[in-house]
């Protein structure tokens, strides 16, 4: 069936930093893409999304980019601040679940220090 | 705009006693709507989902239901709670289209069975 596997963390980093946080995924049709951020006590909440083969996803300075070939979608941002640290998911919903159902990684948690 | 309305947001529990989460959402109709449970430290494993009122799909057997009594009503029941049900609960609603579209998290419930 269908995955998402994403790097482990968590993730520390330095403010200003650059960050990537590393996702694939296995699928047996052509999902969408997600990364969703999760602040410490809150529900998800989505951060970008691509819906086709080298679309790009971007808001608050990240980025990701839907990599058909290497099955990927890695989360990347320039310049991190200390406002990023959080849970971040990475997830799919695929054409073959009906559409009804989304499938999240484990997700990755990033600490960034001042 | 829609919005989606969790409660309690804290609750505290003895073991064996009965549990009613709620969730509602605003500002749109014939959602999908979504139960996950989140357990300290790990990722969101998906309960219960439901395309329709009284239409009730569940993903992993357990001694928790779920209800969908009216038409953006969501309801998660237990008769009697274990330890292990202690988690945070997060509610979702996804556009009802078919297409592999965003899910919209509430704010969620944190659960603790003592």
């Amino acid at each position: 069936g269908d995955s998402v596997t994403q790097m482990e963390g968590p993730v520390t980093l330095s403010e200003e930093a650059f960050l990537t946080i590393n996702c694939t995924y296995t699928a047996t049709g052509y999902p969408s893409l997600f990364w969703y951020v999760q602040y410490p006590g809150e529900g998800l909440q989505l951060l970008l999304k691509a819906t086709k083969a080298d679309d790009k996803g971007s808001n608050k300075g990240f980025e990701a980019t839907y990599r058909k070939e290497t099955t990927s979608f890695h989360l990347e941002k320039g310049s991190v601040q200390v406002s990023d640290s959080a849970v971040y998911f990475c997830a799919l919903s695929d054409r073959n679940t009906g559409g009804f159902k989304t499938i999240f990684g484990a997700g990755t948690r990033l600490f960034v220090k001042a | 705009s829609q919005t989606i309305h969790q409660w309690p947001a804290t609750l505290v529990q003895p073991v064996g006693s009965p549990l009613s989460l709620e969730c509602t959402v605003e500002g749109t109709s014939n959602p999908n709507l979504y139960w996950y449970r989140q357990a300290a430290g790990r990722g969101l494993q998906l309960l219960f989902y439901s395309v329709g009122i009284g239409q009730i799909s569940s993903e992993v057997p357990q001694n928790l239901s779920a209800s969908r009594p009216q038409d953006r009503q969501f309801i998660l029941s237990s008769k009697k709670l274990l330890l292990s049900d202690s988690g945070f609960y997060l509610c979702a609603w996804s556009v009802p289209s078919g297409r592999r579209d965003t899910q919209y998290f509430g704010p969620g419930t944190r659960l603790t069975v003592l």
